[in-house]
């Protein structure tokens, strides 16, 4: 079975620095590209990022609202995938997904983790 | 990148069906096969219901389909449930490992 976990949400001053994870299981991560997708209060859905695989040079790309910001990077001997916030705005309040990237669409979602930026 | 524009709200009643546009442009949805729609019920993680424009993934209804015309994508629920009442989100590669979300529509089942 497919699981995809986050963790590492919490309440941050505006500037401050957060560090996500997400632990995925049961299928070969090494071989996949994972995204985050992220989801303010109240709001849409929102592509914050994605991180290739191994055979693709681990490439990663952001949206313009969090580049030069915001880092990707994973893990393959452990399965995971993190999100480096850095710089923090009250705007990037949201909960945050990881997902898998199959067939340029994504399949699995984790449950989320909550990230409050506020003073 | 701008949001793919998305109804706001999409009505039906039960045994009806609603259709969901999604408009982008030639540099999303009109230039990739890459469309996908997630639902999205109150407190839930989002779900895969449609990739690739108009393939389902195991275990979802095919009372679910999607397709494409130039820049518009759809996604059209039949045969309407109260179990479909949910949020709907289209999203389209952008090129460049970017992706680009719809603004999202609710359904409401009357």
């Amino acid at each position: 079975e497919v699981q995809l976990v986050e963790s590492g949400g919490g309440l941050v001053q505006p500037g401050g620095s957060l560090r996500l994870s997400c632990a995925a299981s049961g299928f070969t991560f090494s071989d996949r590209y994972m995204n985050w997708v992220r989801q303010a209060p109240g709001k849409g859905l929102e592509w914050v990022g994605r991180s290739t695989s191994k055979a693709e040079s681990y490439t990663t790309e952001y949206a313009a609202s969090v580049k030069g910001r915001f880092t990707i990077s994973r893990d393959d001997s452990k399965n995971s995938v993190y999100l480096q916030m850095n710089s923090l705005k009250t705007e990037d309040t949201a909960v945050y997904f990881c997902t898998r990237d199959t067939f340029g669409s994504m399949d699995y979602w984790g449950q989320g983790t909550l990230v409050t930026v506020s003073s | 990148q701008s949001a793919l524009t998305q109804p706001p709200s999409a009505p039906g009643s039960p045994g009806q069906s609603v259709t969901i546009s999604c408009t982008g442009t030639s540099s999303d949805v009109g230039g990739y096969n890459y469309v996908s729609w997630y639902q999205q019920h109150p407190g839930k993680a989002p779900k895969l219901m449609i990739y690739q424009v108009s393939e389902r993934p195991a275990g979802v209804p095919d009372r679910f389909s999607g397709s494409k015309s130039g820049n518009t994508a759809s996604l059209t629920v039949s045969g309407l449930q109260a179990e479909d009442e949910a949020d709907y989100y289209c999203t389209s590669y952008a090129g460049n490992n970017r992706y680009v979300f719809g603004t999202g529509t609710k359904v409401t089942v009357l």
